[in-house]
């Protein structure tokens, strides 16, 4: 079984600087997905970032980058120039490859950020 | 696209009372998730479905929680008799290509 820890339960930031969140996983699969999800107050799941574990290259989506550390088992989520819109609950996750059908999203707790103006 | 198009967006009951949370799924998806979030034991799956066959529901609490697929574009979980510990958050996610996208979720009171 998979499972993912988040170790920082709330972290805060100020208008326009860079913040990092943490993420380490458990697996024994060799080939799997690791995402990154944002849930506003709206309690919306919103999907930032996704990250194919065969491939080396790190992630980016504008103002998200991730950094995949495979052989450590880590996936820190990096935003910068961050926004107060970006205040949200962060979720890291885990999916295993399955072929062409879709497997279930294991998640971590989740790491609370507020953006601080 | 509209995306995963949850109802009803809240639901209060009573104990005892049966519950049926709807989904419809993004057209072209063949995978959907239903998944539990609750403060104690944050997000969880609790069955999914590809392409409407129900592959894991391991995560279904006990005989009173059933999910159903009858085709493609809907799905429901049904809870009966409810119980106010299973007052949560309920998401449907519809899934492709390695990606989930979530629904807005159904906030479930049961008092």
């Amino acid at each position: 079984a998979q499972t993912v820890t988040q170790s920082q339960p709330e972290m805060s930031v100020q208008e326009a600087e860079t913040v990092t969140l943490s993420c380490t996983y458990d697996t024994s699969e060799s080939n799997y997905y690791l995402f990154w999800y944002k849930q506003p107050p709206s309690r919306q799941m919103i999907l930032v970032i996704r990250q194919e574990a065969y491939k080396q290259q790190n992630a980016t989506e504008n103002r998200f980058s991730v950094n995949f550390q495979k052989a450590a088992k880590s996936f820190s989520l990096k935003i910068s120039d961050s926004q107060l819109g970006d205040t949200a609950m962060y979720f890291c996750a885990f999916m295993k490859h399955s072929g062409g059908s879709n497997y279930k999203l294991t998640f971590g707790k989740g790491t609370l950020l507020t953006v601080n103006p | 696209d509209a995306g995963v198009i949850q109802s009803p967006r809240h639901e209060v009951t009573e104990m005892g009372q049966e519950v049926t949370l709807r989904c419809k799924p993004i057209s072209g998806h063949n995978s959907l998730f239903w998944y539990r979030q609750t403060m104690m034991r944050g997000l969880e799956l609790l069955i999914y479905f590809n392409n409407n066959v129900p592959i894991d529901d391991s995560g279904m609490p006990e005989d009173r929680f059933s999910a159903k697929m009858p085709n493609a574009s809907f799905s429901t979980l049904k809870i009966q008799p409810s119980e106010p510990r299973d007052s949560a958050v309920y998401f449907c996610a519809s899934g492709a290509d390695n990606e989930q996208f979530f629904g807005p979720g159904t906030r479930l009171t049961v008092l």
